[in-house]
């Protein structure tokens, strides 16, 4: 089944706490993002990466950094998560980036106390 | 930089009524695509429909058909005869073509659909 995957999908953690979020996609896309989705502001773009060579900030990269060492994998990486880094978080791929249509994984929520 | 703005951040119907999301963007680029998301109430994102700025035809997918107008950068959404499992928050998306391809989302619009 074509499907993008997170892990962990529920975690709690404390203030400075290093942490990662996994997702990995069996599409064999091109083009992995990372979202983040805060009640009243919808989605918002933190990473994306167009291909293996390709990383870039998204509208609100602060605080998180990514990486892309092999074609299916984009973990997000929050070195000192802080309490405003509490959020929905999704990952999406795409065949490429100019336009196809991205999917989603199934979210992880991440609170951070 | 591109936006996309749905104003109706609630709407209630009851079943069997005909519902109506709007969504308008703003972009200076004269290719882009854009996009419907529905996100149901278990959390997952699911992709409606693609559409590309040269592409202006109505377009229907059983119940569900959309509108788009270049002339007043709208991209309308209908459901017709609205049923439970329709309840979600929907999402309008817009993505450019040239460069790099962010994906910006409007803030969503909550259909919550009645017996």
């Amino acid at each position: 089944e074509a499907q993008v995957t997170q892990n962990p999908r529920y975690l709690i953690t404390v203030t400075g706490k290093k942490l990662t979020v996994t997702c990995s996609q069996n599409m064999n896309h091109e083009y992995m993002s990372w979202y983040r989705q805060d009640p009243g502001l919808g989605l918002r773009q933190i990473y994306y990466s167009m291909n293996v060579e390709v990383t870039d900030k998204g509208d609100v990269p602060e605080g998180y950094k990514v990486s892309r060492k092999e074609k299916r994998n984009f973990p997000l990486i929050l070195e000192s998560p802080s309490p405003n880094q509490t959020s929905l978080y999704f990952c999406a791929s795409s065949l490429t980036g100019g336009g196809y249509e991205q999917y989603f994984g199934p979210g992880t929520r991440l609170t951070v106390t | 930089a591109q936006k996309v703005t749905q104003a109706q951040t609630e709407i209630s119907v009851v079943e069997k009524e005909d519902v109506t999301l709007d969504c308008v963007y703003e972009t200076r680029d004269t290719t882009y695509y854009l996009f419907w998301y529905k996100q149901p109430p278990s959390g997952e994102l699911v992709f409606l429909i693609r559409r590309n700025s040269f592409d202006e035809q109505n377009e229907i997918s059983g119940r569900y058909s959309w509108n788009f107008q270049k002339s007043t950068s709208s991209f309308n959404f209908t459901i017709t005869a609205s049923q439970v499992v329709d309840s979600a928050v929907y999402f309008c998306a817009l993505s450019l073509v040239s460069g790099y391809s962010t994906l910006t989302f409007g803030k969503g619009t909550m259909l919550l659909v009645s017996p």
